[in-house]
């Protein structure tokens, strides 16, 4: 079982470019999420996403970009990469369900490894 | 927003010791999850707390829901070298996820 996939699992980027990063999830979740992770510090939430076609902002959204075309598929988007955006970044999804989004489990990625010099 | 506590921040025990670790938030919340990562990995949920006095285990974990629903205890029971990893606790509000800093965990054989 796959679960959740993100590709790609390392990158190292100049300042200034732009890059994609795709989760992929075989789990029919509703609700997707992406997270940066730095040293000494949990995770932190980007964006979200409860449906295909919609998206919303978390706690740290700036300078990132998102979109949920498809149902499986959550991208995230950095259109001018900054040395500030150097992290790990995780992708998660889970199930809708009678209780409020983020009450619900999470499934993470084993996570893309972004460097920007 | 809200800010979750996790101490200890790190811990060194030996091979089949037990561990304690907490957290705490100055706001309260409604369910606590518990997370495990490991190295070149992304966390796996442990435990989840869905009631204040909530006592739930897996396996030789147990984790509690504080009464107050302001703080969460993860104990883990004779421990073994697979155990080690970062723990994070995480509460949920209506339209975001936080998570402690997390305790890092090292066994020694």
């Amino acid at each position: 079982n796959a679960g959740v996939t993100q590709t790609p699992k390392f990158r190292v980027l100049k300042t200034g470019q732009s890059m994609t990063l795709l989760c992929a999830q075989d789990m029919n979740h509703e609700y997707m999420y992406w997270y940066r992770q730095d040293p000494g510090m949990g995770l932190r939430l980007i964006h979200y996403s409860v449906g295909e076609g919609t998206t919303a902002k978390g706690e740290v959204p700036d300078g990132y970009n998102v979109s949920r075309l498809k149902k499986q598929n959550f991208l995230l988007g950095l259109e001018s990469a900054a040395p500030s955006q150097t992290s790990v970044y995780f992708c998660a999804s889970s199930y809708s369900g009678v209780n409020p989004t983020f009450y619900q489990p999470q499934h993470f990625g084993d996570g893309t490894r972004l460097s920007i010099l | 927003g809200q800010q979750l506590n996790q101490s200890p921040q790190s811990m060194f025990i030996q091979e089949g010791e037990d561990v304690s670790m907490n957290c705490t938030s100055s706001s309260i919340f409604n369910t606590w999850l518990w997370y495990k990562q490991e190295p070149g990995e992304g966390p796996v949920l442990l435990i989840a707390l869905y009631k204040a006095g909530e006592l739930t285990s897996n396996g030789r974990l147990t984790a509690q829901f504080g009464i107050t629903r302001k703080d969460s205890f993860l104990n883990i029971s004779a421990s073994i070298p697979s155990d080690v990893g970062i723990y994070f606790c995480a509460g949920p509000g209506n339209n975001d996820m936080r998570f402690g800093a997390g305790t890092r965990l090292t066994v020694k054989p």
